[in-house]
């Protein structure tokens, strides 16, 4: 079975700061890899995604995350975050044998100070 | 764009009773899903139904759980006689297709058993 760790529960940072949320996982086989995001109130939402090809996705927003198959990562990054990007982002896996049963990580809360 | 709805949003019920969770998911979507997050855990996976069938289900998905399309439109969740550790956040979503496909989340029901 898979799992996934998301290592910051909690991320405060300041307008125009980077980020970099880590999401590591685990499991054997050929995974496809999530970051969903949840503003306050809202439903998860789809920010990007990998299944194939080139291992660093550009999603919405400005967002991108880089697969490197190695570790075990996806972690998402933002060069320069908005106060808008205060939210829960959600890293997610399924296993390609599996149809598209996600297991998630415990997900980081972000908050940006304006 | 298209979205997956829920209600209610909030369901407040007294240990033992029975609730329905309802699901409208996108309309060309054949893939349907229900994830809960209890508080302060990871968003778990539940069930997946495809065809009038499930597909698969975790182990938290025991007898007092059941899934239906009862018509062309909705999907519901029905717990039996409800726990107090049944309280939690109830996610549906649904998908086009059902390997490599994105799942779409409605905002989902906080089910509160007292």
């Amino acid at each position: 079975a898979q799992s996934v760790s998301q290592h910051n529960h909690h991320v405060i940072l300041s307008e125009a700061a980077s980020l970099e949320l880590g999401c590591n996982y685990s499991y054997g086989g050929t995974v496809n890899l999530f970051w969903y995001v949840q503003y306050p109130g809202q439903h998860l939402q789809l920010l990007l995604k990998y299944f194939s090809g080139d291992p660093l996705v550009k999603g919405i927003k400005g967002f991108e995350a880089e697969f490197i198959k190695s570790k075990f990562s996806f972690n998402l990054r933002k060069p320069s975050v908005q106060w808008s990007d205060t939210a829960e982002y959600f890293c997610a896996v399924n296993a390609q044998d599996a149809g598209n049963m996600l297991t998630f990580g415990g997900g980081t809360r972000l908050m940006v100070k304006p | 764009e298209p979205e997956v709805t829920q209600t209610p949003s909030h369901q407040v019920t007294q240990m033992g009773q029975e609730v329905i969770l309802r699901c409208v998911p996108i309309s060309n979507h054949l893939y349907f899903y229900w994830y809960r997050q209890i508080l302060g855990q990871k968003v778990e996976f539940l069930v997946s139904f495809y065809n009038n069938e499930i597909s698969e289900k975790s182990e938290i998905f025991d007898d007092q759980f059941s899934v239906e399309r009862p018509d062309g439109s909705n999907f519901t969740l029905k717990i039996r006689s409800t726990k107090l550790e049944d309280s939690a956040m109830y996610f549906c979503a649904s998908s086009e297709l059902v390997v490599n496909s994105p799942l779409h989340f409605g905002n989902g029901t906080r089910l509160t058993v007292t």
